[in-house]
C-alpha cells in the first residue's frame, strides 16, 4: 500500500520562515508533489521533485531524500496569504496521486 | 476559462434525489479524475479516466456512477446518496508521461450536502 504523513497543523509568524514536512511509503516511487489549497479553493500544484535535492522557486523550495523516504516544503518570507493548506502527494503508476492528509498553515501577524 | 471547471458549485440533495456534476477540462489532457475530499481526511481517488477509458475505481459504491463521453467532459451521476457522502468533489486532469502523473490541474470543487 501507500501512505503519505505530514503534520496536521502548523504555526509560523509573518515573514518567518517554515517547514512542512513528508513522510513516505510507497510500493513505487517516482517522486514527490507539494499542493496548495486556499479554504474554499481548488488544490493547485506548487512542485515536484523527482530526484534527491532542493528545487526552489521563488519564496517555496521543495526537497526530497529518497534515502529517507521523506521530503519537505520551505516557505520563506511568510505572508498572510500563505495561510492555507499543504498537500504532499506521490504519483504511482497507472495514472495515479496518491495524497497526504495535508497540512494547515497558520500565520500570525 | 479557467483549465477545469465544475458545476455545480454547491449542491443539497435529498437521499432518494438523482442528481450530476459536471466536470470540462479545457487544457488538452488525456486523464480525468474524481476524488472525494472530507474534513481530516486525505484527498480519495476515486474514478480514473484516461483516453476516455475507466483505468481504475478505487471500491465506489454503486451509488456513485461515472461517466466519461469525451477526453474533455467527466460526470458523476449520484443517487440514494448518503449523509455520510457530504464532501467536496473534486475533478482534476493531467497529462500522464509514461503513465506517471507530476502535475494535476484540479477546478473548483463541488461542495455536496446530502440531507
Amino acid at each position: 500500500g501507500q501512505s503519505l504523513e505530514q503534520p496536521s497543523e502548523v504555526t509560523a509568524v509573518e515573514g518567518a520562515i517554515v517547514q512542512i514536512n513528508c513522510t513516505y511509503q510507497t510500493s513505487g516511487f517516482y517522486g514527490l508533489s507539494w499542493y496548495q489549497q486556499h479554504d474554499g479553493g481548488a488544490p493547485t500544484f506548487l512542485s515536484y521533485n523527482a530526484l534527491d535535492g532542493l528545487e526552489e522557486t521563488g519564496r517555496f523550495s521543495s526537497f526530497l531524500s529518497r534515502s529517507d523516504s521523506y521530503g519537505y516544503l520551505l516557505l520563506q518570507e511568510l505572508q498572510m496569504k500563505d495561510s492555507a493548506s499543504y498537500f504532499c502527494a506521490a504519483p504511482n503508476r497507472d495514472d495515479k496521486i496518491i495524497f497526504g492528509k495535508g497540512t494547515r498553515l497558520h500565520i500570525l501577524p | 476559462e479557467t483549465g477545469v471547471t465544475q458545476t455545480p458549485r454547491h449542491l443539497v440533495m435529498g437521499m432518494t434525489n438523482k442528481k450530476s456534476l459536471k466536470c470540462e477540462q479545457h487544457l488538452g489532457h488525456n486523464a480525468m479524475y474524481w476524488y472525494k475530499q472530507s474534513a481530516k481526511k486525505p484527498l480519495e481517488l476515486m474514478f480514473v479516466y484516461n483516453f476516455k477509458e475507466q483505468t481504475e475505481n478505487n471500491s465506489v459504491p454503486s451509488r456513485f456512477s461515472p461517466e466519461c463521453p469525451n477526453s474533455s467532459h467527466l460526470f458523476l451521476h449520484l443517487h440514494t446518496l448518503q449523509p455520510e457522502d457530504s464532501a467536496l468533489y473534486l475533478c482534476a486532469s493531467s497529462n500522464p508521461g509514461q503513465g506517471v502523473v507530476t502535475e494535476a490541474f484540479f477546478g473548483q470543487g463541488t461542495r455536496l450536502t446530502v440531507v
